[in-house]
């Protein structure tokens, strides 16, 4: 069974502050991870993907990635009011992807 | 414009009568596929496609036919909708490269089943 974990949230942070969204999965032959961003009503737009341990910064976004502990998560720095929205975690294992059922963040100003 | 383009955005319908959603991509890449979102449950998979004519079962294909005849395309088929086939739609496409491939998705499809 593959898996993607996500705490639903509602995760509330300040203006300003760092959001930190986490992520767990299930699958060892996971090849690479995403971080999509849906505002409601809207679908899905990519933020980010991670393929290798470690970290990767664009812009206000980092992603980092453990592999060995089936963990990635997404740091938000300078959040916001925008940012408000619904992250969903995803990963590519084989053809296909996987998602969980994200995490809803509210920036609040 | 780059985009993905679903057809109905929204229908209402009644269970048994078969529907078609329609799905059109301009960007000319290999894989597309289609997704149903619940709450609670994210983004599931139902069919997704290598290229054409080459169709594969995601998490959930019961109830659902795709085909794949031309690049750009990909419908979605519902022969008998059932009310738990209610639910909100998406398709995607992706340059695919093996290891990583940026989905682009279409604006959604609302489907209610009576």
């Amino acid at each position: 069974q593959k898996e993607v974990e996500q705490n639903s949230g509602p995760l509330s942070v300040p203006e300003g502050a760092i959001a930190s969204l986490n992520c767990t999965y299930s699958d060892r032959g996971s090849q690479s991870f995403f971080w999509y961003r849906q505002y409601s009503g809207k679908s899905p737009e990519l933020i980010m993907f991670i393929y290798s341990n470690g970290d990767k910064e664009d812009g206000r976004f980092t992603a980092q990635l453990n592999k060995a502990s089936q963990y990635v998560s997404l740091l938000i720095r300078d959040s916001q009011p925008s940012d408000s929205a619904t992250y969903l975690c995803a990963y590519l294992a084989g053809n296909q992807f996987y998602f969980g059922t994200g995490t809803s963040l509210t920036v609040i100003p | 414009e780059a985009q993905v383009t679903q057809n109905p955005r929204y229908l209402i319908t009644v269970t048994g009568k078969k529907l078609t959603v329609t799905c059109s991509q301009n960007m000319n890449h290999e894989y597309m596929s289609w997704y149903r979102q619940d709450p609670g449950l994210g983004l599931r998979q139902i069919y997704y496609s290598m290229n054409v004519e080459v169709t594969d079962k995601g998490d959930v294909p019961e109830g659902y036919k795709v085909s794949r005849k031309e690049k750009r395309n990909f419908p979605l088929i519902l022969e008998s909708p059932s009310p738990n086939q209610t639910s909100l739609y998406f398709c995607a496409s992706t340059y695919w490269t093996g290891t990583t491939g940026e989905l682009f998705f279409g604006e959604g499809s609302r489907l209610t089943v009576l």
